[in-house]
């Protein structure tokens, strides 16, 4: 079965930039989608279709896939961002999740 | 705007059946654009898809739940279902439906969720 892996914890500075990886198999052939899950709350919706940021996500979220790496981007990072991100992709008829990665912003 | 609700018991016995409803409002559930979808999540780990529907009868599951898992559908109510037979602790989780969208590119498919229930926590015990 297809796998998506995340790095369990991703640290980052206010204002600095956070990069949080996803890898998989030929990944950059799918593509990948993004949800950041506060405390307590539902996923919402980040990155769609690689590169889109749905209406109301703030202009710092980007992200990119290339190769077996899709990357989630969040430039000058502000305390609102720390929570849990996870990326998702479809293969073979299964909605296949990563790990999650825990982005604390120090 | 359209809202999901999740229902449902918040306790269930080892080896019994859980049953959830998630309410849509805002759209139609019998629309042919999209799927409708659970995920659940167990108490500080990552989430797991259950499975998806179409109205026009479409069906995927989680090969690793689909012997115990059935979705259905009322659209009189504008709701869908889920029951998981034969639950085990392992099955504790908080339970979320969302919209299941997708696209199609080449010879290939693309599927996300949004938006999401707010989900509820339903234990095995």
């Amino acid at each position: 079965s297809y796998e998506l892996t995340q790095p369990p914890s991703v640290s980052v500075s206010p204002g600095q930039t956070a990069s949080i990886t996803c890898s998989g198999n030929k990944l950059g052939d799918k593509y990948a989608f993004w949800y950041q899950q506060k405390p307590g709350q539902s996923p919402v919706l980040v990155i769609y279709q690689d590169t889109k940021r749905p209406s109301g996500i703030p202009e710092r979220f980007s992200g990119s896939n290339s190769g077996n790496t899709a990357t989630l981007t969040i430039s000058g990072t502000q305390a609102m961002d720390e929570a849990d991100y996870y990326c998702q992709a479809w293969d073979i008829s299964t909605v296949v999740f990563g790990g999650g990665t825990k982005l604390t912003v120090l | 705007q359209l809202q999901l609700q999740e229902s449902g018991p918040g306790l269930v016995k080892p080896s019994e059946t859980l049953s959830l409803t998630c309410t849509v409002s805002g759209d139609s559930i019998s629309s042919s654009s999209y799927y409708w979808g659970w995920i659940r999540q167990p108490p500080g780990k990552g989430l797991e898809w259950i499975g998806s529907f179409s109205y026009s009868g479409s069906t995927y599951y989680n090969p690793s739940l689909e012997s115990r898992v059935t979705i259905s559908v009322d659209t009189s109510k504008n709701q869908f279902s889920l029951k998981v037979n034969s639950v085990t602790a392992s099955d504790t989780a908080v339970y979320y439906c969302a919209r299941h969208l997708f696209g199609l590119y080449g010879s290939g498919s693309y599927h996300w969720f949004d938006p999401w229930g707010q989900g509820t926590l339903v234990t095995v015990s």
